[in-house]
């Protein structure tokens, strides 16, 4: 699906910056996620909104800190990370928030933190 | 808690083999299943999905059939092709009718030689 994109594709930054990713869908749903996928381990969800409106929180540290101004934009905004941050950022996106809607995926951001 | 479980990888076949590849669940509730795909370098795409007992999702000549009794989700394919080399993710959706959280496996590594 192309209808999921994300900037930048890739980013590298120090422990002290301050960066934000992006997600935009062109799909018209009403549903975003977030989700950590890092080496050997499953992929985690961090942040569900809908309606622009933040229905969960997966027990993600405050250095993460996320923004959905529209239906169509969700931001990852990133500060004083870890080197065990560094993993690949996943944006999704559904129709609805029902469990039988199907979740399109962004391809990532790869993200390293120095 | 709700979970899934894959085999583990990776799978070596040769081209034209039979793909089986293990999945089953823990869940309360009745949760929808998923099949995804990772290409390198690339997003999660839906390969199929079921949302309820007995339903069969098909996709690209791949198979996976709900099967309440066994609590699996086995995907299938009668004869690979190179270009099916990839990461494939079992997931399951579960919640109220308001929440769309997906729960990944750890994902199966699938190579396939010519």
């Amino acid at each position: 699906e192309t209808g999921v994109t994300q900037t930048p594709r890739h980013l590298v930054m120090g422990m002290t910056n301050k960066k934000s990713l992006k997600c935009e869908q062109h799909l018209g749903h009403n549903a975003m996620y977030w989700y950590k996928q890092s080496a050997k381990k499953p992929l985690e969800l961090m942040f569900v909104y809908s309606l622009e409106e933040r229905v969960e929180n997966n027990s993600v540290p405050s250095r993460f800190s996320p923004e959905c101004p529209n239906s169509s934009h969700l931001f990852l905004h990133l500060h004083t990370l870890q080197p065990e941050d560094s993993a690949l950022y996943l944006c999704a996106s559904s129709r609805r928030l029902v469990i039988t809607d199907t979740q399109y995926f962004g391809p990532g951001t790869r993200l390293t933190v120095l | 808690g709700d979970s899934v479980t894959q085999m583990e990888g990776p799978v070596t076949l040769s081209e034209e083999a039979f793909l089986t590849i293990n999945c089953t669940y823990t869940a309360t509730g009745y949760p929808s299943l998923f099949w995804y795909v990772q290409y390198p370098g690339e997003g999660l795409q839906l390969l199929l999905k079921a949302t309820k007992a007995d339903d069969k999702g098909s996709n690209k000549g791949f198979e996976a059939t709900y099967r309440k009794e066994t609590t699996s989700f086995h995907l299938e394919k009668g004869s690979v092709q190179v270009s099916d080399s990839a990461v494939y993710f079992c997931a399951l959706s579960i919640g109220s009718s308001n929440t769309g959280k997906l729960i990944f496996g750890q994902g199966t590594t699938l190579q396939v030689k010519p």
